[in-house]
């Protein structure tokens, strides 16, 4: 079945890294995604993963895949006031029905 | 490159009306989808339109249907509205509407049903 979960809240100090978690039970399950809302707005694509890597960086982002526990991470570095937001991973799979399966999200609260 | 567009941004209707809410993808996108927001259910998938056609459906009523014009703007209808159809209502827009295409999504349309 189709289910991604995510912890709802995580608060970290400006300056620090974050390390967002996300799992994931579709095994066809190709293309994972991390997207930000921030408050009144829609959702901004952060950064993707294909299944068949491992890991990816992309400036203050880095994106690590487990696909054996099905585990997804978001972690950005020098986190900053501006990073406050819900970050959702989403999920698509490569065959059959194109849509995203989204998690809950996750709500980052950076303190100064 | 003007980003996704979704107008109107917010919207009051009463029980038992109907709303149309339209999405204007990037230029060149022909692959629009449609996505509820709920804080009850989160993020839900209701359908995908790409050339015209209407390619993929969520689990939503036959209340819910849309339309894509020649032009890849789309428009959404949600009939006899209910108290719970309240949310944000998020299009996505894609190049070609493959598997991995990156899909770009609208600031929303919020609907409040009273």
């Amino acid at each position: 079945g189709e289910d991604v979960e995510q912890s709802l809240f995580l608060s970290v100090r400006e300056g620090d890294s974050s390390v967002i978690n996300c799992t994931y039970t579709d095994s066809s399950s190709t293309y994972l995604y991390w997207y930000k809302q921030e408050p009144g707005a829609g959702l901004q694509l952060l950064t993707y993963i294909f299944s068949n890597m491992d890991m990816k960086q992309d400036q203050r982002l880095t994106v690590l895949l487990n696909k054996k526990d099905k585990h997804l991470s978001l972690r950005i570095a020098d986190t900053q006031t501006g990073d406050s937001a819900i970050y959702f991973c989403a999920e698509e799979r490569s065959t059959g029905r194109r849509a995203l399966t989204f998690g809950s999200g996750t709500r980052l609260q950076v303190q100064p | 490159k003007a980003g996704v567009t979704q107008t109107p941004r917010y919207l009051i209707k009463t029980r038992g009306q109907q709303v149309t809410l339209s999405c204007s993808p990037i230029s060149g996108h022909r692959s629009v989808s449609w996505y509820q927001q709920t804080p009850g259910q989160g993020l839900q998938f209701l359908f995908e339109y790409f050339s015209e056609t209407q390619r993929n459906k969520g689990n939503f009523p036959g209340r819910f249907s849309g339309r894509q014009f020649s032009n890849s703007r789309s428009e959404m209808n949600v009939s006899t509205l209910e108290l719970g159809d309240s949310a944000l209502y998020l299009c996505a827009s894609s190049w070609g509407g493959s598997h991995g295409d990156e899909q770009f999504f609208g600031p929303g349309t919020r609907l409040t049903v009273l």
